[in-house]
């Protein structure tokens, strides 16, 4: 089965740009998705088919996907981007990333 | 607004059955594929079935495969998922999300409920 790996824990300073990355064999060949969890939540998609934002997420939410690493940024962070961030594709069947806590400072 | 909502979740003891039910406004049910994602606290989310427009597609990841029947009621907008012979290792938050096709990815999932939470033990 595809496996796609992801850092535990990233943090960034508030205003600065964080990069949360999702590594896996030739993922630049699939489609990733990206989903925002807030404690008690659900997820909620935040960037679908490697670099499309759905209109209601922020400009400040990009991702990127070529070679071996798919990548979600988000400039200026904010507080409110304090949450859990989870890549997935599908590779045959749905596969989700083990997930990165973003911690704003 | 698109709103789904989960029901039926509990705790019941291990080779025990459930059924969720997930009932959903806000768009044409019938048009969707729809899904059940289940995730530990903590954990990944991990997909578990998904169901086509008209019910006659399913799939289930290995792990349910046997033991759970995914089903949609499209007069009810209505999305279930039965699961049999639950396991401890069923215990999870279970969530009903929508295929994302206007997004043209079905396997992907643009709305999610607010999850129900299953547990399993003894």
């Amino acid at each position: 089965s595809y496996e796609v790996t992801q850092p535990l824990s990233v943090s960034v300073a508030l205003g600065e740009t964080a990069t949360i990355t999702c590594g896996g064999n030739n993922i630049g060949r699939k489609n990733v998705h990206w989903y925002q969890q807030k404690p008690g939540q659900a997820p909620k998609l935040v960037i679908y088919r490697d670099t499309l934002r759905p209109s209601e997420i922020p400009e400040r939410f990009s991702g990127s996907n070529s070679g071996n690493r798919a990548t979600l940024t988000i400039s200026s962070a904010q507080g409110a981007d304090d949450a859990d961030y989870f890549c997935q594709l599908w590779d045959g069947t749905v596969v989700f990333g083990g997930g990165t806590k973003l911690t704003v400072l | 607004e698109v709103q789904l909502a989960e029901s039926g979740g509990g705790s019941v003891q291990p080779g025990g059955s459930l059924r969720l039910s997930c009932v959903v406004s806000g768009f044409t049910f019938s048009r969707y594929w729809m899904n059940w994602v289940r995730q530990v606290p903590g954990k990944r989310p991990v997909w578990i079935s998904h169901i086509n427009t008209d019910g006659s597609g399913t799939s289930y990841a290995d792990s349910v495969r046997g033991r759970f029947t995914i089903s949609r009621d499209n007069a009810r907008s209505t999305l279930y998922l039965e699961m049999y012979s639950l396991r401890v290792e069923d215990t999870a938050v279970y969530y009903c999300a929508r295929g994302a096709g206007g997004y043209g990815d079905n396997w992907l999932f643009d709305y999610w409920g607010q999850g129900v939470p299953v547990t399993v033990s003894s």
